[in-house]
Formats: C-alpha cells, sequence, structure tokens
C-alpha cells in the first residue's frame, strides 16, 4: 500500500537534546512538507521540500532543520534552539510542480513531549 | 491565501445531513475552496475541493454560493466516524506557483450524537 509513514508515534526528550522525526512516502511524490499543531490550533508550516536536494523555510523554521537527500525521506530535526517543542508534528506530501496537485497526503504523525 | 470564517463548533445527530459553513468574502478569482478533516490523533485528510461549480464525491458535496464568498460542505448522511475537525481552506494556485503549502485556521469542530 502507498502513503506516508512517520517514526516514533510518540517521542519524549529531555531539554537540551536534538531529536529527529522521520518521514517517508512511497507514493513518488516530488514535493514534502512539514507542519506543527498545537493542541487546539490548526497547523503551521515548518519547512517545504519541492525537489531533491532543494527546501524552503514555512512560517515557523527558526529552531527546526531539514535535509532532502532522497526523494522518498524528509527527516525533520529539532534542534536545542527551539524554544517551545512539544507539539504534534505532521510530515505531508503531494505529486510535483508540473501536475499542480489538489490533494496533500498526510503522515499519522508524531509526538513530540520535551521533559 | 485569503482568510476563512468557521464556527468553532457543532454537533449533529447520526444519520442525518451535516451542513459546515464557511466564509470567505476576500476570496479572489484564482482560490480554490478545498476542505480537510482531521479525526483525533490523526493526520488531515483531503475531503473535497471546488473552484465555481458545486462538487461531489465518495465523502461530500461542496456547494459553493454564486458571488463564491461562502461555501458549505454536506455530509449527506452522518456516521459516528465522522467526528472530526473540518478545515476550509483557500488556496491560489496562480500567484502561489512554488508554494503548495496550505493555511489551515482552527476548523470546525464537528460531533456527532448517537
Amino acid at each position: 500500500d502507498g502513503g506516508i509513514t512517520q517514526s516514533p508515534k510518540y517521542l519524549f526528550r529531555k531539554e537540551g537534546q536534538n531529536v529527529t522525526l522521520s518521514c517517508e512516502q512511497n507514493l513518488n511524490h516530488d514535493a514534502m512538507y512539514w507542519y506543527r499543531q498545537d493542541p487546539g490550533q490548526g497547523l503551521r508550516l515548518i519547512y517545504y521540500s519541492q525537489i531533491v536536494n532543494d527546501f524552503q523555510k514555512g512560517d515557523i523554521a527558526e529552531g527546526y532543520s531539514v535535509s532532502r537527500e532522497k526523494k522518498e525521506s524528509f527527516p525533520l530535526t529539532v534542534t536545542s534552539a527551539q524554544k517551545n517543542p512539544t507539539a504534534f508534528y505532521l510530515c505531508a506530501s503531494t505529486l510535483g510542480l508540473a501536475e499542480r496537485p489538489h490533494e496533500q497526503f498526510f503522515g499519522p504523525g508524531t509526538r513530540l513531549t520535551v521533559l | 491565501d485569503a482568510k476563512t470564517t468557521q464556527p468553532n463548533s457543532m454537533e449533529s445527530n447520526e444519520e442525518e445531513p451535516v451542513h459546515l459553513p464557511c466564509n470567505h468574502s476576500t476570496i479572489s478569482g484564482t482560490d480554490y475552496i478545498h476542505w480537510y478533516r482531521q479525526l483525533p490523533s490523526q493526520g488531515p485528510e483531503y475531503v473535497i475541493h471546488g473552484l465555481t461549480s458545486n462538487v461531489n464525491n465518495r465523502m461530500a458535496s461542496l456547494a459553493i454560493a454564486e458571488d463564491r464568498k461562502s461555501s458549505t460542505l454536506i455530509l449527506h448522511r452522518a456516521t459516528l466516524r465522522d467526528a472530526a475537525v473540518y478545515y476550509c481552506i483557500l488556496r491560489d494556485f496562480i500567484s502561489n506557483f512554488g508554494n503548495e503549502k496550505l493555511t489551515f485556521g482552527t476548523g470546525t469542530r464537528l460531533t456527532i450524537i448517537p
């Protein structure tokens, strides 16, 4: 079955530690996205990538970093510089620019808690 | 992208139709209207989209006002599995070429009463 997987589902980290969230898709999509969701709030865009080896900052990129070395993978690192990292993190993907897709496909999310 | 306004919450009885409203008075001519829904502790899922004409798919119907300043997502026969937060989102496919991000508001929390 094609889809997006995120791991782990729950993640705990101590203050001051970096942590990397995994996102993998086997949909052959060019574009991938990372969103953050706080309780009772909508989603906010952290980073996005339209093509391998290229990515752009979203609305709240400070304290986060990403890489896009492979088409199917878009890992997100939450660094110690992120002041309030406890949140629900969602990865998404779409077909590429040429297709102008309407639908974004989302993964199941990773809930990060900083202790 | 232009802003949308939705009620914070709605309730509906099971097996009855549900009409979820969305106001978008500043919509531009190239804005598409999208609806996503998010079940508890899951990622959002696409429901439907439209530009000017009403749209139907297996999940729902989208009714768009003639002036496009409002739209309504219609669930024809609500089930308990339809309990979710529903997001109405506008996307400009012309001026935002190269950035396909979705701007999510807080949506409408739909509760289905058995």
